[in-house]
């Protein structure tokens, strides 16, 4: 079946660095979605991308889907301590998977003052 | 968007019994899903809640373990069967509205502690 991969699975920084967090699918995917969760908090949708070669910006954070469009990257330009938690991808495989969402690992982010 | 409310959002339960857990939406969705995660592990799907008819599930879950109602387009139930400590993790009912190329919502959570 469909496997997401995502890598580091943990980052430490100092407030004010930058993080990235590398995502690859072992199929191609309709579309794939990132999502955050803060400890204790549940998953919260951050953004979408589903052309390939996409590139959407939301303030400091940018999102980036591969040509093949089975690969992604989100980068956090600048860190700041409300960043902290853990950024999933989620890739949807799309035709017959009816909705399913399939997660990585998690990257936890952990920010320093 | 969703609004999910997942009950109860957290329960101890011995050995050898049962929890349902409940997931009302706001509105009507198409899709539902349960998930299970560990503490600090990734999500993993247990099943799609298919209303009106029975759930979808995936590798390595079986109904007779996670029995799954869906009556209608805004509510559905997980059975967590004959639990072991093993069982113990948070599951998360979520939904997806409209066509698929659309976000998930996920409900709050239920943090399950089997002893």
């Amino acid at each position: 079946g469909q496997q997401v991969m995502q890598i580091p699975q943990y980052q430490h920084v100092q407030e004010g660095e930058d993080f990235t967090t590398y995502c690859n699918s072992s199929t191609t995917l309709s579309n794939i979605q990132w999502y955050k969760q803060r400890p204790g908090g549940h998953p919260v949708f951050l953004i979408q991308l589903v052309k390939s070669g996409e590139v959407k910006k939301q303030k400091r954070l940018t999102f980036q889907f591969g040509e093949a469009k089975k690969n992604s990257s989100l980068h956090i330009t600048a860190t700041q301590t409300t960043d902290v938690g853990t950024y999933f991808c989620a890739g949807d495989a799309g035709g017959t998977s009816y909705g399913k969402l399939t997660f990585g690992q998690g990257t936890i982010l952990t920010v320093h003052p | 968007s969703a609004v999910i409310s997942q009950k109860p959002s957290r329960d101890i339960c011995q050995r050898g019994t049962s929890l349902t857990i409940q997931c009302q939406v706001d509105s009507q969705v198409t899709m539902m899903f349960w998930y299970r995660q560990q503490p600090g592990q990734s999500l993993t799907l247990i099943a799609t809640a298919n209303q009106g008819s029975e759930a979808t599930y995936e590798s390595g879950f079986v109904i007779d373990k996670f029995p799954i109602s869906r009556p209608n387009l805004t509510f559905s139930t997980l059975t967590v069967s004959n639990m072991s400590p093993e069982d113990s993790s948070i599951y998360l009912c979520s939904v997806r509205a409209g066509s698929p190329n659309t976000e998930a919502f996920f409900g709050q959570g239920t943090r399950l502690t089997v002893v």
